[in-house]
Formats: C-alpha cells, structure tokens, sequence
C-alpha cells in the first residue's frame, strides 16, 4: 500500500531561525511528488513538484530535495507570515494522476 | 490564482438528506477531483473525472456520486448524508499529464459541510 508520512506534525519556530520538514514515502513507482502550504480556512496552494532524486526546487525562503525514499524542505531565515501547514502528496505510476497525501506539518513561526 | 469556485462555500444539513457541492472551473483543465479533509486523515480522494462524463472513483468514494456534463462544472452528491461526511470538501483540478510527467493540482478554497 502506497503510503506518506510527514514529521513532525507541528513545528515551532522563532524568526529566523532555520528548519527542514520531512516526507518519507513508500510507494510502487514515484512519478512525482509535490509539496503544498495550507492556510487555515483555506484551500492548498501548490508550492513544488520533484520527479527524480537529486532534484532540488527553490522558491524565496523555501528550498525542497528529494532522494529515492523522502523529501525535505527546508525553511531558511523564516518569517511570520511562513506559518502555514505544509502537505506533502505522492503521484505513483499507473493511477491516473491521483495523488496521496500526508498529514502534514503544522509550522509556527515567532517573532 | 487558478480561476476555480466552489459553491456552497457552507452548509449546514440533516441526517439522511440529499446534498450536491458544485466545483466551477475557468481553466478549461482536463482533470477535476473531490477530496475530503479530516482532522488526522489528511486529504483523501472521494473521485476525479478525466473529461466530460468520464469519472472514476478514489479512495473513499462509498456514499458519494460524481457528475461531469461539462468541462467546467463538477458536481459531488451525497445521496443520503450521515455525520460521518461531516468534513471540508475541496475540488482540486489539473492538466493530467504532459510529455510523461505529472502536472499539478490547483484547489479551490473547499465547502464546510456539517451533517447533523
């Protein structure tokens, strides 16, 4: 069964000071895995996709790599306004584009 | 933002009514899905459509019906609502995939539903 799970469920944070998410997957075949933030009340706004380990994507203070079994995104110098749940989601080969989710980390970020 | 709305944005009903939640898109994407969001479940699939009258089920589909009759709409039926489809309801849609590889999902701000 494919699975995803995020570590750890909340994180706390001060401005500033730096921190990496996981998602560790066990799935057939990866076709591609995608991280999202999640404000509440809100829906998830897409962030990245990585097919291949080794890949690394950057957007401002968020950086994300992936190896052949969990992804990491890192969170340089955070801010306030970073604090947000992030999702990661798994793709598997042959399922038409559906795509299986974690649980999520919760991230507060403090002055 | 992806132009995507859902409607009712909440809704508060009684056990064993009928309740249909709509998704509108302006993006003309092939893919549309229905997923739920529970505290300590994350989101999980309820169905997705890949064209017009074409649907399949996801992981959680018992309870629930999908229609598809244009690109843009998608609807999602609960044909006899319990309190255990109380949840938040996001339609999410996509291209599918291009060249081999996956394209992202881009999702709606979601409907609250509450069964009582």
């Amino acid at each position: 069964e494919d699975q995803v799970t995020q570590s750890p469920e909340a994180l706390r944070l001060q401005e500033g000071e730096s921190s990496s998410l996981n998602c560790s997957y066990t799935v057939s075949g990866l076709r591609g895995l995608f991280w999202y933030r999640q404000d509440p009340g809100k829906g998830p706004e897409f962030l990245f996709t990585l097919y291949s380990a080794g890949e690394e994507k950057e957007k401002e203070r968020l950086k994300a790599t992936l190896t052949k079994k969990e992804s990491f995104l890192h969170i340089t110098a955070p801010k306030p306004e970073d604090s947000a749940t992030y999702l990661c989601a798994v793709q598997v080969t042959g399922t038409a584009s559906k795509l299986t989710f974690g649980t999520g980390t919760r991230l507060q970020v403090t002055l | 933002d992806a132009g995507i709305t859902q409607s009712p944005r909440h809704k508060v009903t009684e056990t064993g009514t009928p309740v249909t939640l709509r998704c509108h898109q302006t993006e003309n994407h092939r893919y549309m899905y229905w997923y739920r969001q529970d505290p300590g479940h994350g989101l999980r699939l309820i169905h997705y459509s890949y064209g017009v009258k074409d649907t399949d089920k996801g992981e959680v589909s018992d309870g629930y019906s999908v229609s598809r009759s244009k690109t843009e709409d998608f609807l999602l039926t609960l044909e006899s609502a319990t309190s255990s489809q109380t949840s938040v309801y996001f339609c999410a849609i996509s291209e599918g995939q291009v060249s081999g590889r996956s394209n992202e999902q881009f999702f709606g701000p979601g409907t609250r539903l509450t069964v009582l």
